[in-house]
């Protein structure tokens, strides 16, 4: 089976815009997570989609955001980027639910000037 | 918050000597999963610990979920060069449903 896929794999933007990452999860795995990891917080939970719904939300501003497609695909956008926001944005898939065996994509690394 | 702690965050040996990395969370975890992130790449499964006490070995690798299900540790013995890497562990709390990773241990092994 295909891995998780991520696009794009690097990404610049400055202040103010807005930015779509996009993830293809595991054929078969209805579940996606978004994380967001900087060198200083680590791993940091953004949410997580299931049969096109958000289930779970981390402790982000409404700046971030995402859907799911009915083929499991997902989207996160951030909408009015911060310098802050730098960071590598990985996308995870897993059968039915997060805390199952989670399967990392590569990541989009995102660069705000 | 973070709920979950690992140290030590950063970890030098030579090849050869063992290492160990221990996670702590403030509450009880129903399961712990532990991920390996290579320089430059993602975090890769490792293994799942579910049972209290439970001990999973990997061939160097072994693994423990403590009694009281709050704190788990990774330990390699004799470390090789291809062990370099960030070892995560991720936690779900009894009453949650989605992981809390830990603030990662980053090993080098210096041949």
């Amino acid at each position: 089976k295909a891995g998780v896929t991520q696009t794009p794999r690097y990404l610049i933007k400055t202040r103010g815009q807005q930015v779509t990452l996009s993830c293809s999860p595991i054929s078969g795995h209805r579940s996606v997570s978004w994380y967001q990891q900087t060198p200083g917080q680590g791993l940091q939970f953004l949410f997580e989609y299931f049969s096109e719904t958000q289930r779970n939300k981390g402790n982000f501003p409404g700046r971030f955001s995402g859907r799911q497609f009915s083929n499991s695909r997902s989207e996160m956008n951030v909408s009015t980027l911060e310098l802050g926001d730098s960071a590598l944005y990985l996308c995870a898939s897993s059968l039915v639910s997060a805390v199952n065996t989670q399967y990392f994509g590569p990541g989009t690394r995102l660069t705000v000037l | 918050g973070q709920q979950v702690m690992q140290i030590p965050q950063y970890q030098h040996v030579q090849e050869g000597e063992d290492f160990t990395t221990y996670c702590n969370s403030s509450t009880t975890l129903s399961n712990i999963q532990w991920y390996k992130q290579r320089p430059g790449g993602h975090p890769v499964f490792l293994i799942q610990l579910v049972k209290s006490g439970e001990v999973k070995k990997q061939k160097r690798l072994t693994f423990q979920f403590g009694e009281a299900k709050k704190n788990s540790s990774l330990h390699i013995t004799a470390t090789q060069t291809t062990d370099v890497g960030t070892y995560f562990c991720a936690g779900v709390r009894d009453t949650g449903n989605q992981f809390y990773f830990g603030t990662g241990t980053s090993l080098t092994v210096i041949p």
